[in-house]
C-alpha cells in the first residue's frame, strides 16, 4: 500500500524559513516524479512544485519560485520542500503527492494527509 | 488567476447525472485529471488521462473532452459525492501544472 507522510509544518514568522518533509513506502519510489500540493484555508488547490524520478529537473509555481527548493534522497524514500522567504500567503496544507507512471505529469494517483504551515506576520 | 474555470457550484437529485466541467486552451493539447475532496481528507483521483478510473473509484465516474472544455459526469449520483471537485492539466508552456477552482457539488 502506498503511503506518503508529511511533517515539518509549524507556525513561522513571516520572512522565515522552513524545510518540510515527505516519507514514502509501499513503492519503488526512485521510478516515480514527486510533487507537492498546497491548499490555502478555504481556497482551492494550488500546484507548487515537481521533481522528476532522478531529482535533476525541478519545475515551480511562478508564486514560489526563487524562494522554494524541492529536493529527494532516493536512498531514503523521502521527499523534501526547502521553504524560504515565507510570506503569509504561504499559509496552507501541504500535501505531497505521486504522479501517475502513464499519464504526465498532472496526474496525482496517491497524495499524503498533508502538514500545515501558518506563517503569520 | 487559473488558467482552468470551473464553476463554483453545482446541484444534483439523488441518483441523477450531473456533469462538472473546466474549461481551458491547455485543455486543447492536454488532459485533464479530476479530483474528489472532502473537508479533513486528502484529495483522491477519480478520472485521468482519456477516460481513466482509477482502482476503487465507481464506474459511475466518467471523464470526457470537447474543444477546450473537459467533464466530469457522475451517472446516479449519490450522497456520498457530494465533495468538491478539482480538475488539473498542464499549463499553456507545458512547464507547469494547474488546478481549476473547484466547483463544489451538493447532493439534494
Amino acid at each position: 500500500e502506498v503511503q506518503l507522510v508529511e511533517s515539518g509544518g509549524v507556525v513561522v514568522q513571516s520572512g522565515g524559513s522552513l524545510r518540510l518533509a515527505c516519507a514514502a513506502s509501499g513503492f519503488t519510489f526512485d521510478a516515480f516524479s514527486m510533487h507537492w500540493v498546497r491548499q490555502a484555508p478555504g481556497k482551492g488547490l494550488e500546484w507548487v512544485s515537481l521533481i522528476n524520478k532522478y531529482g535533476d529537473k525541478t519545475y515551480y509555481a511562478d508564486s514560489v519560485k526563487g524562494r522554494f527548493t524541492i529536493s529527494r534522497d532516493n536512498s531514503k524514500n523521502s521527499l523534501y520542500l526547502q521553504m524560504n522567504n515565507l510570506r503569509t500567503e504561504d499559509t496552507g496544507l501541504y500535501y505531497c503527492t505521486k504522479e501517475e507512471i502513464t499519464s504526465g505529469w498532472n496526474t496525482f494517483d496517491s497524495w499524503g494527509q498533508g502538514t500545515l504551515v501558518t506563517v503569520s506576520s | 488567476s487559473s488558467e482552468l474555470t470551473q464553476d463554483p457550484a453545482v446541484s444534483v437529485a439523488l441518483g441523477q447525472s450531473v456533469s462538472i466541467t473546466c474549461q481551458g486552451d491547455s485543455l486543447r493539447t492536454f488532459y485533464a485529471s479530476w479530483y474528489q475532496k472532502k473537508p479533513g481528507q486528502a484529495p483522491v483521483l477519480v478520472i485521468y488521462t482519456k477516460n481513466n478510473r482509477p482502482s476503487g473509484i465507481p464506474d459511475r465516474f466518467s471523464g470526457s473532452r470537447s474543444g477546450n472544455t473537459a467533464s466530469l459526469t457522475i451517472t446516479g449520483a449519490q450522497a456520498e459525492d457530494e465533495a468538491d471537485y478539482y480538475c488539473n492539466s498542464r499549463d499553456s508552456s507545458g512547464n507547469h501544472v494547474v488546478f481549476g477552482g473547484g466547483t463544489k457539488l451538493t447532493v439534494l
